[in-house]
C-alpha cells in the first residue's frame, strides 16, 4: 500500500516571499503520479501541478514549482513570490499508474499554509 | 470549465434517517465519479469509485449497503447515508473524472457538510 507523509501540519510566509512545502511518500511502484492540490477556505480542492514519475524534470506552473526526488521518493512543493490567495491547505497525493484506468488518489494529511500581509 | 457541484452544501439529519447528496459535472461528462470523506484537521479519504451505469467499487472498510452510490448519467453522482448515526458527520466530496483529462485530473465540488443529530 502507498502512504503519503506531510510532516509540516502548518507553515506561514510572508507576502512576496517564497515557501517549500514538504512530502515524502512511500511506493513499491515504479510508474506512478505526484500531485500537489490546494484546498482554500471555500472548500473546492483544486489541482496545483502534476508529476510523472518517468519524468526527470520537475514540473512548474507559473508560481508553483515541485522538487522530485525519486531516489529519495520526496515531492516538495515551492511557492515563490507568495500572494495572500495562496493560504489555503496543500494536500501531497499519490496515484499509481494503472493501465485499467483506475484513479484512485492517496492523499497526505496535509500543510495549511498561511500567507501573512 | 471543469465545474463540479454538489447539493446540499449543508444537511442536518436525525439519527436513523437518509439523506442524499447530489454531485454533478455541469459543463462536462463525467466517466468516473470518486466520493470522499474529510474528517476535521485529516486527509480526504476515498470511499468509493463509480462508473457510469455500473456498480460502485467500495474501498475496503466502507459499508455498501450503508453508503449507496449512484452513477445514473454522465453528469450525475449521488451518495445516500442511510439510516445515519452521529459517527456519520462529515464533509463529504466528491470529484469528477473526463473523458479527455490527464492523469489524475480530477475536479472537486465544494463538498457537503453532514451533522447527524
Amino acid at each position: 500500500a502507498q502512504t503519503v507523509t506531510q510532516s509540516q501540519p502548518e507553515m506561514s510566509v510572508q507576502e512576496a516571499e517564497t515557501v517549500t512545502l514538504s512530502c515524502t511518500y512511500d511506493t513499491s511502484e515504479s510508474n506512478y503520479y505526484l500531485f500537489w492540490y490546494k484546498q482554500p477556505p471555500s472548500r473546492q480542492m483544486i489541482l496545483v501541478i502534476r508529476q510523472e514519475a518517468y519524468k526527470q524534470q520537475n514540473a512548474t506552473e507559473n508560481r508553483f514549482s515541485v522538487n522530485f526526488q525519486k531516489a529519495a521518493k520526496s515531492f516538495s512543493l515551492k511557492i515563490s513570490d507568495s500572494q495572500l490567495g495562496d493560504t489555503a491547505m496543500y494536500f501531497c497525493a499519490f496515484m499509481k499508474h494503472d493501465q485499467g484506468g483506475s484513479e484512485k488518489l492517496v492523499f497526505g494529511k496535509g500543510t495549511k499554509l498561511t500567507v501573512n500581509p | 470549465g471543469a465545474v463540479v457541484s454538489q447539493h446540499p452544501s449543508r444537511v442536518i439529519c436525525k439519527s436513523g434517517t437518509s439523506v442524499k447528496i447530489e454531485c454533478r459535472s455541469l459543463d462536462f461528462q463525467a466517466t468516473t465519479m470518486f466520493w470522499y470523506r474529510q474528517f476535521p484537521k485529516k486527509s480526504l479519504m476515498l470511499m468509493a469509485t463509480s462508473n457510469e451505469g455500473s456498480k460502485a467499487t467500495y474501498e475496503q472498510g466502507v459499508e455498501k449497503d450503508k453508503f449507496l452510490i449512484n452513477h445514473a448519467s454522465l453528469t450525475l453522482s449521488t451518495l445516500t447515508v442511510t439510516s445515519a448515526h452521529p459517527e456519520d458527520s462529515s464533509f463529504y466530496i466528491c470529484s469528477a473524472r473526463r473523458l479527455a483529462g490527464g492523469p489524475g485530473e480530477q475536479y472537486f465540488g465544494p463538498g457537503t457538510r453532514l451533522t447527524v443529530t
